[in-house]
C-alpha cells in the first residue's frame, strides 16, 4: 500500500535553533500534503495544507514565518521549525492525499517527536 | 465550519467480546467522507474504515463495521471479536468533499477527540 516516509522520527535540539522535518512519499504522488500537531493523548491539530508548487495554507492561530512548508515536489513536503523553543516541543505529523486516488483515505507518516531543550 | 465530537474519552472492552465507539458530527453539506483511524502507541495513524457520505450502506472491514446514520450525523464503531492488538486510541474524521470559496475546507481531515480503547485479556 501506499506509504510515506517521515524523518526523523525523534529529534532534540537547542532552543533557538531550526529543524527540518521531512516527509517523501514513496510509491504514490501526492497532491496535497498535511502537517498536525498532537500532544499527547489528544487530537490532530491541523497546522497547514500544501500543494505542490504552491504556498502553504495556513490554519487560524499557526505563524507561518515560526512553521515553514514546503512542498516542492509530488513526493516531498518539508516542514521548518524555525527558532524553536521548548513550547514548540510537540509530536508532528503529516499526512498526504494521493494524486491517483483521490478518494481514499489519506496515508500518514510516522510522526517526528521534537524535544526542545 | 465541521465538528466531530467522540463522548467517550476511554472504553474498555474483553478480549473476543465486541464494543462500539461513538461519534456524532456537525455539518451542512451533503458530500463528505468519514474514516475511523487507529493510533496505537507507535502513534502510527491507520485508517480503519471509510463511509462515502452518498452510500446508505455501511461500511465494514473484515471485523470491523460502522452504523452510519445520516439524518442524526451519527458514525459509531464497531469492533467484533475485539483483540489484544486493538488497543489503541481510535479517531472519527470528517472529510470535505465540498469545494467552499476559497477552498479553505476542502479536502481537509477534521477530527474527534479521540477514544482510547483498552482491550483486556
Amino acid at each position: 500500500g501506499a506509504v510515506v516516509s517521515q524523518h526523523p522520527s525523534r529529534v532534540i535540539c537547542k532552543s533557538g535553533t531550526s529543524v527540518k522535518i521531512e516527509c517523501r512519499s514513496l510509491d504514490f504522488q501526492a497532491t496535497t500534503m498535511f502537517w498536525y500537531r498532537q500532544f499527547p493523548k489528544q487530537s490532530l491539530m491541523l497546522m497547514a495544507t500544501s500543494n505542490e508548487g504552491s504556498k502553504a495554507t495556513y490554519e487560524q492561530g499557526v505563524e507561518k514565518d515560526k512553521f515553514l512548508i514546503n512542498h516542492a515536489s509530488l513526493t516531498l513536503s518539508t516542514l521548518t521549525v524555525t527558532s524553536a523553543h521548548p513550547e514548540d516541543s510537540s509530536f508532528y505529523i503529516c499526512s498526504a492525499r494521493d494524486r491517483g486516488n483521490l478518494n481514499y483515505g489519506y496515508t500518514f507518516g510516522s510522526g517526528t517527536r521534537l524535544t526542545v531543550v | 465550519a465541521q465538528t466531530v465530537t467522540q463522548s467517550q474519552p476511554e472504553m474498555s472492552v474483553q478480549e473476543a467480546e465486541t464494543v462500539t465507539l461513538s461519534c456524532t458530527y456537525d455539518t451542512s453539506e451533503s458530500d463528505y467522507y468519514l474514516f475511523w483511524y487507529k493510533q496505537p502507541p507507535s502513534r502510527q495513524m491507520i485508517l480503519v474504515i471509510r463511509q462515502e457520505a452518498y452510500k446508505q450502506q455501511n461500511a465494514t472491514e473484515n471485523r470491523f463495521s460502522v452504523n452510519f446514520q445520516k439524518a442524526a450525523k451519527s458514525f459509531s464503531l464497531k469492533i467484533s471479536d475485539s483483540q489484544l492488538g486493538d488497543a489503541a486510541m481510535y479517531f472519527c474524521a470528517y472529510r470535505s468533499e465540498t469545494p467552499n470559496a476559497g477552498g479553505t475546507s476542502y479536502g481537509k481531515l477534521t477530527f474527534g477527540q479521540g477514544t482510547i480503547l483498552t482491550v483486556h485479556p
